[in-house]
């Protein structure tokens, strides 16, 4: 039972190069998000979306954009990355907006 | 107010003991509540959803106060194994809305 895989599990970067972030679910989940996390900070919603064509941005969308073609998947696309977007990257799932999310294990991003 | 409140602690305590955790959130439209555990370095999990009436799932105890806008969550017999962060998780109610996390409360428990 896969659950929400995410690709890859680590990746530097450098400074102004692009790339996308995978994640898929199994789960037929209607909803997806993709939150980031700083060292000894909370998470923060970068996009989600509500449905397959159906995307918004969260709380921190500036220098990431998303798209969501099928239910399955929803990439996180970074297009000029900056030292800034060095983080841990959590692609999540759930069935509705008010019912429990499951998480990828997470992308492990450094931007030098 | 911040949306969603919590100790970031740690909180440390021996085996054995019983500990407690609050959080307060602000938006009183909110309709769902989660507990989710994070380890170092992995994804948050699931620890228990939290229903208006209470819930208990084994040494897990969770509790909504709707009128204070707070929810709790008990650990009973703390074993090494719940040392964690533990992250209170509240959905903002109306439309498209979505999960809102908190900073999270660490907990280290020691033989």
């Amino acid at each position: 039972n896969a659950g929400v895989t995410q690709t890859p599990k680590f990746r530097i970067l450098k400074i102004g190069q692009s790339m996308t972030l995978q994640c898929t679910q199994d789960m037929n989940h209607n909803y997806m998000y993709w939150y980031r996390q700083d060292p000894g900070m909370g998470l923060k919603l970068i996009y989600y979306s509500v449905g397959a064509g159906i995307t918004d941005k969260g709380e921190v969308p500036n220098g990431y954009n998303v798209s969501r073609s099928t239910t399955e998947d929803f990439p996180l696309r970074l297009e000029l990355a900056a030292p800034s977007q060095t983080s841990v990257y959590f692609c999540a799932s759930s069935r509705q907006a008010n019912t429990e999310a499951f998480f990828g294990q997470g992308t492990r991003l450094t931007v030098v | 107010r911040k949306e969603v409140e919590q100790d970031p602690g740690p909180f440390n305590v021996p085996e054995g003991a019983t500990v407690a955790f609050n959080c307060t959130y602000s938006n009183s439209a909110s309709q769902s509540f989660f507990w989710y555990r994070q380890d170092c370095r992995k994804e948050p999990k699931l620890l228990m959803s939290v229903y208006s009436s209470g819930n208990e799932d084994g040494r897990f105890t969770a509790q909504l106060n709707r009128a204070s806008q707070y929810i709790s969550l008990l650990i009973r017999d703390s074993k090494l194994s719940d040392s964690a962060t533990y992250l209170c998780v509240v959905n903002k109610g109306g439309g498209y809305s979505t999960l809102t996390f908190g900073k999270g409360t660490m907990l280290l428990v020691s033989p």
